[in-house]
């Protein structure tokens, strides 16, 4: 099976920056996901490691080192509109290729 | 990015009746689609694959014969709760990516439907 950890809440100001950290265990690592969701709506694609190191995509970028199981959402200058909550999902090779998603990390962005 | 439909976006509905649940991939073929349930405040949790001509695979703990899924087309997958109950009152969620073999295989989410069993 997988075990996907992230923090369940994070606090921060408009216009900081905030990382939101995901460690997974996994037998057949296929890539790591991460998708945003608003409260009452689906998930939207962010970002997709699949090597070690850092993608980034505009104001967002996400970083991955599969030796350490462990990947990270960084947003930076933050906006009103990106309260919300941040999924961090495993693909498994060993599982079909299915994805598994983490608990999410709600992101509450105070003026 | 491909787009995936779903319907109804919300649906209200006695104890004891069935609810159907309808996922389109729009603009692209899909042989998998993905059906998940989320609580809330709660992350996704899987509870099947839908695979087209085939038998659905359903994660443990989903009772197959409650919430039925049917993959008749490359563009369609259904999914039916038999007699709800309260406790079915959900967020579904549906989801499909463009091919096994895609570089990303990213997924791609229906809007979701909001089920309340009263």
């Amino acid at each position: 099976g997988q075990n996907i950890d992230q923090p369940t809440e994070m606090t921060a100001t408009e216009g900081a920056i905030v990382q939101i950290n995901c460690t997974y265990q996994t037998s057949g690592f296929n890539g790591l996901f991460w998708y945003q969701q608003h409260a009452g709506e689906a998930p939207t694609f962010l970002s997709y490691n699949v090597l070690d190191g850092l993608e980034e995509k505009g104001r967002f970028s996400s970083f991955l080192s599969r030796s350490k199981g462990y990947s990270y959402l960084l947003l930076k200058e933050l906006q009103m509109k990106d309260s919300a909550s941040y999924l961090c999902a495993v693909r498994d090779k060993a599982a079909g290729n299915k994805l598994t998603f983490g608990g999410g990390t709600r992101v509450l962005v105070k003026p | 990015g491909a787009v995936v439909s779903q319907h109804p976006s919300r649906v209200i509905c006695k104890s004891g009746t069935s609810v159907k649940i309808e996922c389109r991939s729009l603009d692209f073929q899909a042989t998998t689609m993905f059906w998940y349930r989320q609580f809330p405040k709660k992350s996704l949790m899987l509870m099947a694959t839908s695979n087209e001509g085939s038998k659905a695979t359903y994660e443990q703990g989903v009772e197959k014969d409650k919430f039925l899924i049917n993959h008749a087309s490359l563009t369609l997958s259904t999914l039916t709760v038999t007699s709800a109950h309260p406790e079915d009152s959900s967020f579904y969620i549906c989801s499909a990516t463009t091919g096994a073999g895609d570089n990303t295989g990213e997924l791609f989410f229906g809007e979701g439907s909001r089920l309340t069993v009263l």
